[in-house]
């Protein structure tokens, strides 16, 4: 199936660092969503995009809607343990008339107390 | 107010045999998707419904099937289970096409 290509794949980092990752896509969308997934759990959503070149934040997170429309961005500020996940990006365009979303394949986070 | 529920969370079957797992939407959520999850492939869209209507579906076999009821429960049923079926199974609502999913908690479905 189509997906988004994210990345890193994965990552360790620090307790207190900041974290980046982004996620593209060959084709334009028109929302970006960003999701965290803990464990033997469903994806819970983090941050809703809905406009080029749109930032908002959530607490430490900060999401960027990319201005070509076909990259998004996530930044985790001042890491600390509970922040260990995989977080996804999706996307999603209405040139075919739907909302479908796509997932990006996830990045793995592990924080280092 | 309750989440999406999904039942059963876990699950065990064995090949050959057919499988029907449940979804509860939140209360005035009226669309349902259905994403299949494993290690290897991420997150892969399996249909959705809305007013018990198919919107959407995405590139699995005809063993892979669904339908919404009137209240917006939803079920997906997969017949003839492989090896390959085994994966977790996410259950997605919203209100409205343009609005992000609120997920279940899966049920972890394991053919042996």
């Amino acid at each position: 199936g189509q997906q988004l290509n994210q990345s890193p794949q994965s990552m360790f980092i620090q307790e207190g660092e900041d974290v980046s990752m982004n996620c593209t896509s060959s084709s334009i969308f028109n929302t970006w969503l960003w999701y965290k997934q803990d464990p033997g759990e469903g994806p819970v959503l983090l941050i809703a995009l809905y406009k080029a070149g749109e930032l908002t934040s959530n607490g430490r997170l900060t999401a960027q809607f990319g201005i070509t429309r076909k990259d998004s961005f996530l930044n985790i500020s001042a890491s600390i343990p509970s922040d260990v996940g995989i977080y996804f990006c999706a996307g999603s365009s209405t040139t075919s008339g739907t909302y479908k979303y796509i997932f990006g394949t996830g990045t793995r986070l592990k924080v280092l107390a | 107010k309750a989440g999406v529920t999904q039942t059963p969370r876990y699950l065990i079957k064995t090949r050959g045999q057919q499988v029907t797992l449940s979804c509860s939407p939140i209360s005035g959520h009226r669309s349902v998707s259905w994403y299949q999850q494993t290690p290897g492939q991420g997150l892969q869209f399996l249909f959705e419904y809305f007013s018990e209507t198919q919107r959407n579906k995405g590139n699995f076999p005809g063993r892979f099937s669904g339908r919404q009821f009137s209240n917006s429960r939803s079920e997906m049923n997969v017949s003839t289970l492989e090896l390959g079926d085994s994966a977790l199974y996410l259950c997605a609502t919203r209100t409205g096409a343009n609005y992000g999913y609120t997920f279940g908690s899966g049920t972890r479905l394991t053919v042996v």
